[in-house]
């Protein structure tokens, strides 16, 4: 089945700055793979996603690149704010809608 | 729109005992998963449903762990007996449907088992 690894399991950083966290997935067959956020007690709420047929989405501060040869795709988050602070998840999946395989999340912390 | 509801938010229960989650999707979305999430891990699905049909059931232990969509809409999540190891949280999340541009997953609070 697939195998999704994502690093650092924590990051910190100044608000300010950009943060990049990186997720590695097993599965050649995967094409979709979504970013979710969770705060500390509330639901994973998914923040962007792309397919595979697509190398870079962004939306405002957030882009995520996918490198469909290497396996790996990155979420990166510009001019990070202290509400940027939460624990990201990534995901991966053969087909949009089918079962999602999660990484195991990375902590940011944004430090005014 | 209305989210995804869940009951009950918290529950504690002693080892070998049974526990029962519900979950309500968001109106009209025809594909329903359930998700464990060990603390400090991702979730994983244990069920998808699709209306009232089972899509993949892979990951859950069959064992003590059952769940239905009877009608399509409203599920239930049960573990008889339960075990330590199933502390966790349980969260709900519905799709419209599974096809591009469909699929982005909803999730609900979530219910926190402690299992003593």
């Amino acid at each position: 089945g697939e195998n999704v690894e994502q690093h650092p399991s924590t990051l910190s950083v100044q608000e300010g700055d950009s943060a990049v966290i990186k997720c590695t997935y097993s599965d050649s067959a995967s094409n979709y793979f979504p970013w979710y956020k969770q705060e500390l007690g509330k639901r994973p709420q998914l923040i962007i996603d792309i397919r595979s047929n697509v190398g870079e989405k962004k939306d405002q501060r957030i882009a995520v690149t996918l490198n469909k040869t290497a396996k790996h795709f990155s979420l990166h988050i510009t001019e990070t704010q202290p509400e940027d602070s939460a624990v990201y998840f990534c995901a991966a999946s053969r087909r949009a809608g089918n079962m999602l395989t999660f990484g195991g999340g990375t902590r940011l912390m944004v430090k005014p | 729109e209305a989210g995804v509801a869940q009951s009950p938010r918290y529950k504690i229960i002693e080892k070998r005992q049974s526990v029962a989650f519900w979950c309500n999707p968001i109106s009209g979305h025809a594909t329903l998963y359930w998700y464990q999430q060990i603390l400090g891990q991702g979730p994983k699905l244990l069920i998808q449903f699709q209306n009232n049909g089972v899509v993949d059931d892979s990951q859950l232990p069959k064992d003590r762990f059952s769940a239905e969509r009877l009608k399509g809409v409203d599920s239930t999540l049960k573990i008889q007996p339960a075990k330590l190891e199933d502390s966790a949280v349980y969260l709900c999340a519905s799709s419209l449907a599974t096809w591009r541009g469909q699929e982005t997953q909803y999730f609900g609070p979530g219910t926190r088992l402690l299992v003593l």
